[in-house]
């Protein structure tokens, strides 16, 4: 069975700082690995996506997440933290050919003025 | 990208009657949807998957005469509550993908409470 891990329920981090979210993965074959931000009452927005290609992937608002298949992990950055990016990250993984996501339980993001 | 559009938003019904959510992909067509539940300050919960033209699969736990799935079309999918409790309150989004490779698109969600 697949899985996904999001070792921190929260992290605060201060407004210009770096910001680094943390996600892990037990997924058959290739994975394709995805990131979503949800704000409240809200659904998901999608951010960014790995499919194949390029470990070091960029998507909106300024993120970036690096696939590293050695250590079976697809870390959400951004190098400089604002306070709209306070919200609730998911990163989610399927098998390859599969439509089904397997969503980590999420990480709030404070971001501290 | 893509939109998917879920209606309501919002809604409150008494014990004991029904709704109906709507999941629609607007620009794209989805063969496949799938149905979320999210109580509060977790992760999304996979209820079912809706395919276009035959019946949803359901989650183990999940009851399927609970909660109706219907995907008549390659564009529209709807969930219905029967028979709701206030245990049914809850958060429920909708996703569609047109192929495996690509993001699933989320609709905005319904906030259900059954008074």
């Amino acid at each position: 069975a697949q899985s996904v891990a999001q070792p921190e329920d929260q992290v605060n981090v201060a407004e210009g700082n770096p910001l680094t979210v943390k996600c892990t993965y037990s997924v058959s074959g290739n994975p394709y690995l995805f990131w979503y931000v949800q704000y409240p009452n809200r659904g998901l927005q999608f951010l960014l996506k790995y499919i194949t290609g390029d470990n070091l992937v960029k998507g909106s608002y300024g993120f970036e997440a690096e696939f590293n298949k050695s250590q079976t992990s697809f870390h959400l950055k951004k190098p400089s933290a604002l306070v709209s990016d306070s919200a609730l990250y998911f990163c989610a993984g399927s098998g390859a050919g599969s439509y089904q996501l397997t969503f980590g339980k999420g990480t709030k993001l404070s971001v501290i003025p | 990208g893509a939109v998917v559009s879920q209606h309501p938003s919002r809604v409150i019904c008494k014990s004991g009657t029904s709704v109906k959510i709507e999941c629609r992909s607007l620009d794209f067509q989805a063969t496949t949807m799938f149905w979320y539940r999210q109580f509060p300050k977790q992760s999304l919960m996979l209820m079912a998957t809706s395919n276009e033209g035959s019946k949803a699969t359901y989650e183990q736990g999940v009851e399927k005469d609970k909660f109706l799935i219907n995907h008549a079309s390659l564009t529209l999918s709807t969930l219905t509550v029967t028979s709701a409790h206030p245990e049914d309150s809850s958060f429920y989004i909708c996703s569609a993908q047109d192929s495996p490779d690509t993001e699933a698109f989320f609709g905005q969600g319904t906030r259900l409470t059954v008074v």
